[in-house]
């Protein structure tokens, strides 16, 4: 129930493609949906974020995909670039008093040139 | 402005041995998480902090791990006996309340990355 499933686990992508990552959820409680970005040896940093009761959120180039009824979203990235290869991670809130997230198991994106 | 640092960056220690992880967060966040990342794996939660009081230490996996936080502010993370299943990449996170004491963007240090040999 509290789990937040992640893929694909790696991701090779050509300079200038879209890269694409997909999450989804069991606990339809969850109520805030965001993406970090971590680079080799830095934590993980908020990239985009988004609720439940919106079904897209576009950030320059990236954009999140929410689908509230398949239980299930998305990372989009548009003219995907070198500096974009890193580890991401999605992550969900579970309600109540403070910011408890539960993340995926993260996806290492390559950007080629 | 300083963001959250976290020390030291690597230790390595041998089966057994206690260690101390250490985590300034941003000035004036009141909030205060510890995670462990494990190769290849996510961010596994251990231990929030509000203030000096921690009322989720679910995460925790044994009673060989412990954690304060003084002042508001540096928290120490600790493990006893460490095993070789404890070596991962310890990050610390900081928030603080914005607009209507809703808290939601989690601001992380660069970890201390664990070996225990």
């Amino acid at each position: 129930q509290q789990q937040v499933k992640q893929s694909p686990q790696s991701l090779i992508v050509q300079k200038g493609g879209i890269s694409i990552i997909n999450c989804a959820y069991e606990n339809t409680a969850f109520d805030y949906f965001p993406w970090y970005q971590q680079f080799p040896g830095k934590g993980p940093a908020l990239l985009i974020a988004i609720r439940p009761d919106v079904s897209e959120k576009k950030e320059g180039r990236f954009t999140i995909s929410f689908n509230k009824s398949a239980k299930q979203f998305s990372l989009h990235i548009m003219d995907s670039q070198p500096g974009d290869s890193a580890t991401y991670f999605c992550a969900a809130k579970v309600p109540g008093g403070y910011n408890k997230l539960i993340f995926g198991a993260g996806t290492r994106l390559a950007v080629h040139p | 402005g300083a963001g959250v640092s976290q020390s030291p960056s690597n230790k390595v220690t041998e089966k057994g041995k206690d260690v101390e992880l250490r985590c300034d967060p941003i000035s004036g966040h009141t909030a205060l998480y510890w995670y462990r990342q494990s190769l290849g794996q996510g961010l596994e939660f251990l231990i929030y902090f509000q203030g000096n009081s921690a009322p989720d230490k679910s995460g925790l996996p044994s009673d060989r791990f412990s954690a304060e936080r003084t002042g508001g502010s540096v928290s120490t993370l600790t493990i006893q006996r460490t095993q070789q299943e404890d070596s991962a990449v310890y990050l610390c996170a900081s928030s603080s309340p914005g607009a209507g004491g809703i808290t939601y963007e989690q601001y992380f240090g660069p970890g201390t990355r664990l070996t225990v040999t």
